[in-house]
């Protein structure tokens, strides 16, 4: 049961244009949504976050947009550069019960090649 | 102020050995996660621990598998009897405290563990 998705494995985009990755849920109880980039051996590093409560969080050239209803999230990067190549992945998690436990539910990851 | 520290970065146990792989958080934080990463997959969480304490194991294989955070000393997680399909990169995250909306994950870079 694959709760977070990120349909397409790789993405191309030339230097300087938009890069749009997409991921979808299907847990509703999901309250807070991140984006990682991962580079070969090593470990996923923290890109943005969005709460549930908003539908879209800015950080310099990185944008996340969140749509509920759709349960969908898209990460968009403006310009691209090539050391934005990467495998991203789209990560959510649930508040529960115990003790706020913040444990995250991953995509399978977007391969990221910016081409110059 | 060094980061998530896991050690070794790569791993190679025979069929039937014992692995054991060490993740010492951040500085400050008490809260560590593991995660397992197949290949051509997502980051799969495995267990969540605070100090002398596991909190959510729900990702751990039922047998096996085993995980510790001492008071004193990193955290430990533990492959019994290792097979082949417990290839895998293992991620140890630390955060500072958990709750609603606030995530202060940081990944070490992992331990690639190969089963020959």
């Amino acid at each position: 049961d694959q709760q977070v998705k990120q349909n397409s494995p790789s993405l191309s985009v030339q230097e300087g244009r938009i890069s749009i990755l997409n991921c979808d849920y299907t847990n509703s109880m999901f309250d807070y949504f991140l984006w990682y980039k991962k580079y070969p051996a090593e470990g996923p590093t923290f890109l943005i976050s969005i709460s549930s409560i908003k539908d879209k969080n800015e950080d310099g050239r990185f944008t996340v947009f969140l749509n509920k209803s759709a349960k969908h999230l898209s990460l968009h990067i403006v310009p691209s550069q090539p050391g934005d190549s990467a495998v991203y992945f789209c990560a959510a998690s649930a508040a529960d019960g115990i003790q706020g436990a913040q444990k995250l539910v991953f995509g399978q990851g977007t391969r990221l090649t910016i081409n110059p | 102020n060094a980061g998530v520290m896991q050690n070794p970065r790569h791993l190679v146990r025979r069929r039937g050995q014992e692995a054991r792989l060490r993740c010492s958080p951040m500085k400050g934080h008490s809260h560590v996660y593991w995660y397992r990463q197949l290949p051509e997959e997502g980051l799969k969480f495995m267990v969540y621990l605070q100090k002398e304490n596991i909190i959510d194991e729900s990702g751990m294989p039922k047998e096996r598998f085993s995980a510790e955070f001492p008071k004193e000393g990193p955290s430990i997680l533990r492959i019994q009897q290792v097979v082949r399909g417990d290839s895998a990169a293992y991620f140890c995250a630390s955060s500072r405290r958990t709750g609603t909306g606030t995530i202060g994950y940081t990944f070490g870079s992992g331990t690639r563990l190969t089963v020959v």
